[in-house]
């Protein structure tokens, strides 16, 4: 069974940074691209970053670029989000979600979701 | 970018209705076009990709269909289960953007 499952969420203050990490289990995690989505309160959902299985190639959002830094650890089976001078705006819940193959590709599994509240 | 547009909003259905939701792409997309069903609590679910393949798991009682710019996802016959927010996403290359959501609610 896929599961991803996210951590490192909580309460920061504005220009401040945040970790997330994603672990996964229930597949080849190094075959498959992965992604970062947020929802923030009362939004829809938006993608906000993705890299491939190798890390060769690495896409933003332009509301985080130059912000947020995507990167994975095969080996660990990990996924993380570096995530540099927050703003409100950047609260939200982030989903880590695992792309069907390629990294231009729907999603087909999703974690529960790790909640960041960036607030003074 | 390529923006998503999703219509209706919202929508009230009864158990049984025939519900449609559509999405057109601002540029033509191919087939490269996802829905996802969101509730209240839960994760996001994939149910159609490639426009009209259903995932696996998925109740045949969900359908999708078109290309190019325009695209709809059809419940057969509305369930309880069903409630929750719609989301189509475009993938074919970055960002691979969401739709606004479509909220379906039981009337």
């Amino acid at each position: 069974e896929v599961q991803l499952v996210e951590s490192g969420g909580g309460l920061v203050q504005p220009g401040r940074s945040l970790r997330l990490s994603c672990v996964a289990s229930g597949f080849i995690f190094d075959d498959y691209a992965m992604n970062w989505v947020r929802q923030a309160p009362g939004k829809g959902l938006e993608w906000i970053s993705g890299i491939s299985w190798n890390s060769v190639t690495i896409a933003y959002a332009d509301s985080v670029k130059g912000r947020f830094t995507i990167s994975r650890d095969n080996a660990k089976k990990s996924v993380y989000l570096e995530m540099n001078s927050l703003r409100a705006d950047d609260t939200a819940l982030y989903y880590c979600a695992k792309a069907h193959h390629l990294l231009w590709d729907h999603f087909d599994h999703w974690g529960q979701g790790t909640l960041v509240a960036v607030s003074s | 970018d390529i923006q998503m547009t999703q219509s209706p909003s919202s929508l009230s259905a009864s158990v049984g209705d025939r519900v449609t939701i559509t999405c057109r792409a601002s540029q033509g997309i191919i087939n490269y076009l996802a829905w996802y069903q969101h509730q209240p609590g839960k994760v996001p679910k994939a149910l159609i990709y490639a426009a009209s393949t259903l995932q696996s798991g998925v109740p045949s009682r969900f359908s999708g269909s078109g290309s190019g710019r325009e695209f709809t996802l059809t419940i057969s016959s509305l369930q309880p289960e069903d409630v929750g927010t719609y989301y189509c996403q475009r993938y074919n290359s970055a960002p691979p953007t969401f739709g606004g959501g479509t909220k379906v609610e039981i009337k």
